[in-house]
């Protein structure tokens, strides 16, 4: 168990339609990433924040956005769905800002379904 | 951007041989490197890291080496076992803050 949680685990949903991912970093990390994992895509970095700041972006598309809350909990919001976005989205925490290279500790993931 | 490449894709060892996963990567700032493994499932989980200014570095069954003037780094499990199987993943970092650049992943079977 790494420490990062998500929820839900699994979420199933039409085409069009919104939906919100929650992740919660390790006790203490103030970073957390953001991935996309789909079969012929592999493991694709969307965006970065540290405590509360947007820090770095990926292959994020415009109709996906994230935030970071003073609790350091962090929400990756998908709308306007398409097939194409089924995927496993992962969340990751690090101990430290942008600018140094830290382990990255990564979450249970969520696999989201569009119909 | 930074590019890794992992190779194989897949791979089929019987139980008790050695495996090993390679990568390259093309930005010569990238200073670490680490090793994922994946079970179904599941998220990716650390298994073994090396920096830079290390050219190699063991855990028990699992080592890793890395040159950095060929630019590419390998993992190296020894007397692998059934619970060894999964897909491993290496990834590159350092050039730009800490995203991390993935390989596309090596699915390993360990056979009894």
């Amino acid at each position: 168990d790494s420490g990062v949680t998500q929820t839900p685990k699994h979420l199933i949903t039409a085409t069009g339609q919104r939906v919100t991912l929650r992740c919660s970093p390790r006790s203490g990390d103030l970073s957390v990433y953001w991935y996309q994992q789909s079969l012929d895509q592999g493991l694709q970095f969307l965006i970065q924040y540290y405590n509360g700041e947007e820090r770095a972006k990926g292959n994020i598309l415009e109709r996906f956005s994230a935030q970071q809350f003073p609790d350091l909990h962090s929400e990756l919001n998908l709308s306007s769905l398409e097939l194409g976005d089924s995927a496993l989205y992962f969340c990751a925490s690090s101990p430290r800002r942008a600018g140094g290279t830290d382990t990255q500790y990564f979450g249970p993931g969520t696999r989201l379904t569009v119909l | 951007g930074e590019n890794v490449e992992q190779h194989p894709s897949t791979l089929s060892v019987q139980e008790g041989d050695s495996a090993v996963i390679k990568c390259t990567y093309s930005d010569s700032a990238s200073n670490y490197f680490p090793w994922y493994k994946q079970e179904l499932g599941k998220g990716p989980q650390l298994i073994i890291d090396i920096r830079s200014n290390v050219g190699e570095k063991k855990d028990q069954r699992i080592a890793v080496t890395l040159n950095k003037t060929a630019k590419h780094f390998s993992l190296h499990i020894t007397e692998t076992q059934p619970e060894d199987s999964a897909v491993y993943f290496c990834a590159a970092s350092g050039n730009t803050g800490n995203q991390f650049y993935f390989g596309t992943g090596t699915s390993l079977t360990v056979i009894p």
